[in-house]
C-alpha cells in the first residue's frame, strides 16, 4: 500500500514569509510525528498526533510554528514569518500503535530553503 | 538531551558483517531501543527494535547488553546499498505517546 507522502518535496521562500507543509498518513495510522532535520544533523520531534487527543506540542521551537490535523487524517505544519536558521528538512512519519511495538513510517521529507 | 552515543563514521567491507555501537547508559527499564538507517535524500527507514532480548528479523540482529547500557546492530553481510546513516534510538513512553530521542547517527561506508 501507499506509504507516507509529504508535499511539496521543495520548497523554497523568502524571509518572512509564511509556509504550509503537508503530511499524508499510511491510510489507517492515528499517531502522526512532525520533526525536522537540520544540515548533517538528527532527528528534532516538533509536535505530535494521536487520534483526537490534543496534541503534544512540546517539541515546537517558536510560536511561530503551528500545526493542524483535520479528521484525523493529513496533518499541515505551518511556520509563520519564516527565517533563516527554518532551513531544514521537514519529516513526517506516522505509526499505527502509539504504544508496545510502536514502529514509525516516515514520509521522504519536505526540504525547506529560506532565502 | 541526547540518549544516545554513537561513533560518527564507519567503514565497513563489502560482504562482511557491519556491527554499529551504541551507548545509552541513561536508558530506563522500559525504554525500548530502536535502529532507523537514512540513506541520502530520503526518510529514515525502521530496521529493528528491542527491549532486554536479542531480535534478530530479515534486516539484521540486534544485541543488546545484559546491563541495557549498549547495544550492536548487526548487518550480517553489507551491500554497497546499505551505506547510510545509521540511527540508534530510545523511545520513552510519555502518557499516551512515545518520543523517539535521536542521535547523531553513524555513517556507515560499505566499500567494494
Amino acid at each position: 500500500g501507499a506509504g507516507v507522502s509529504q508535499s511539496p518535496s521543495n520548497k523554497v521562500t523568502e524571509k518572512g514569509k509564511d509556509v504550509e507543509l503537508r503530511c499524508d498518513p499510511i491510510s489507517g495510522h492515528t499517531a502522526l510525528y512532525w520533526y525536522r532535520q537540520s544540515l548533517g544533523q538528527g532527528l528534532e520531534f516538533l509536535i505530535y498526533f494521536q487520534g483526537n487527543s490534543a496534541p503534544d506540542k512540546s517539541g515546537l521551537p517558536s510560536d511561530r510554528f503551528s500545526a493542524e490535523r483535520t479528521g484525523g487524517s493529513v496533518s499541515t505544519l505551518t511556520i509563520q514569518r519564516t527565517q533563516q536558521e527554518d532551513s531544514a528538512v521537514y519529516l513526517c512519519a506516522s505509526s499505527s500503535r502509539p504504544s508496545g511495538r510502536e514502529t514509525q513510517y516516515f514520509g521522504p521529507g519536505t526540504r525547506l530553503l529560506v532565502l | 538531551d541526547a540518549k544516545t552515543t554513537q561513533p560518527p563514521s564507519m567503514d565497513c567491507a563489502e560482504g562482511r558483517a557491519a556491527n554499529l555501537p551504541c551507548n545509552h547508559s541513561t536508558i530506563s527499564g522500559n525504554e525500548y531501543v530502536y535502529w532507523y538507517r537514512q540513506i541520502h535524500s530520503q526518510g529514515p527507514q525502521y530496521i529493528i527494535h528491542g527491549l532486554k532480548n536479542n531480535e534478530t528479523n530479515e534486516m539484521a540482529s540486534l544485541i543488546i547488553t545484559e546491563d541495557r547500557k549498549s547495544s550492536t546492530l548487526i548487518l550480517p553481510h553489507a551491500t554497497l546499498r546499505d551505506t547510510a546513516v545509521y540511527y540508534c534510538i530510545v523511545r520513552v513512553a510519555l502518557g499516551n505517546f512515545n518520543k523517539f530521542y535521536f542521535g547523531s547517527g553513524t555513517k556507515l561506508n560499505v566499500k567494494p
